[in-house]
C-alpha cells in the first residue's frame, strides 16, 4: 500500500518563476493538506483540499493555490517566488468521516530552493 | 494569536525516560497530535488525545489536560533511533488542520 508521495523531491528555482508541487494521496484517503516547513520551524498549514474544493486555508497569500483532481491527488502553486518561499514542502493526506478527519499520513515532502 | 510552546532541545541516555512538554494557547481546540520527524523527513503520527488523561501506545505514552492547555509526550526505555525532532500539534477543529509547535530536538546518546 503506497503512502503519500511527493514529486518532485528538490527543485531549485528563480526568484520570480513559479512553481508546481504535486502529491498522491495514501490509498484510501480522501482529503490533502499542504504545509510549509521553513528550517527549524514546524509547519505551517498552507490549505486543504477536499471533494475538489479548498475546505479551509491557512494565513497565506494568494501566490499560493493549489487544485484537487478527481482521484484525490493535488497541486500547489506558488506564483511570483520570493527567496523567503524556500522550504520544504509538506502534503498530508486523511479521510473525512463522521465525527471528524482520520489522522494525517505525510509525504517525504518537496525541498523547494529560490535563488 | 495562536501558540504552542516546547523546549527545543532535550538530551537523554539510552534506556532512560523522557518527557516532553507541550503548552498551547489557541483559538479552537479539537484535539493535540504528536509528530516525530526524522531529519530530513516526513512527520510520523505517534499519538492523539482528544479527551483529558494518557494514552498508550507501546513505548510511547501522551497526556492531555484541557482545563491547564497542557499536553506531554512520554518516550519510555529510549533508543537511539528515537533521536529525531518531535512536534505537538492542535486540531483546530474536526478536520486536519493542525498548528504545529516549533518542535523539540531530542538526542539520545548511549
Amino acid at each position: 500500500d503506497a503512502g503519500v508521495t511527493q514529486s518532485p523531491t528538490h527543485l531549485i528555482k528563480t526568484r520570480g518563476q513559479q512553481v508546481t508541487l504535486r502529491c498522491s494521496p495514501k490509498s484510501g484517503h480522501d482529503t490533502v493538506s499542504w504545509y510549509q516547513q521553513a528550517l527549524g520551524q514546524g509547519p505551517q498549514f498552507i490549505f486543504q483540499y477536499y471533494e475538489e474544493e479548498e475546505r479551509q486555508r491557512g494565513n497565506f497569500p494568494d501566490r499560493f493555490s493549489g487544485h484537487q483532481f478527481p482521484n484525490y491527488s493535488s497541486e500547489l502553486n506558488v506564483n511570483a517566488l520570493l527567496l523567503g518561499d524556500s522550504a520544504l514542502y509538506l502534503c498530508a493526506s486523511s479521510l473525512v468521516i463522521r465525527g471528524g478527519d482520520t489522522e494525517a499520513f505525510f509525504g517525504q515532502g518537496t525541498r523547494l530552493t529560490v535563488v | 494569536g495562536q501558540s504552542l510552546e516546547q523546549p527545543s532541545e532535550v538530551t537523554a541516555v539510552e534506556g532512560a525516560i523522557v518527557q516532553i512538554n507541550c503548552t498551547y494557547q489557541t483559538s479552537g481546540f479539537y484535539g493535540l497530535s504528536w509528530y516525530q520527524q526524522h531529519d530530513g523527513g516526513a512527520p510520523t503520527f505517534l499519538s492523539y488525545n482528544a479527551l483529558d488523561g494518557l494514552e498508550e501506545t507501546g513505548r510511547f505514552s501522551s497526556f492531555l489536560s484541557r482545563s491547564d492547555s497542557y499536553g506531554y509526550l512520554l518516550l519510555q526505555e529510549l533508543q537511539m533511533k528515537d533521536s529525531a525532532s518531535y512536534f505537538c500539534a492542535v486540531h483546530g477543529g474536526a478536520t486536519n488542520k493542525l498548528i504545529f509547535g516549533t518542535g523539540t530536538l531530542l538526542a539520545v546518546q548511549p
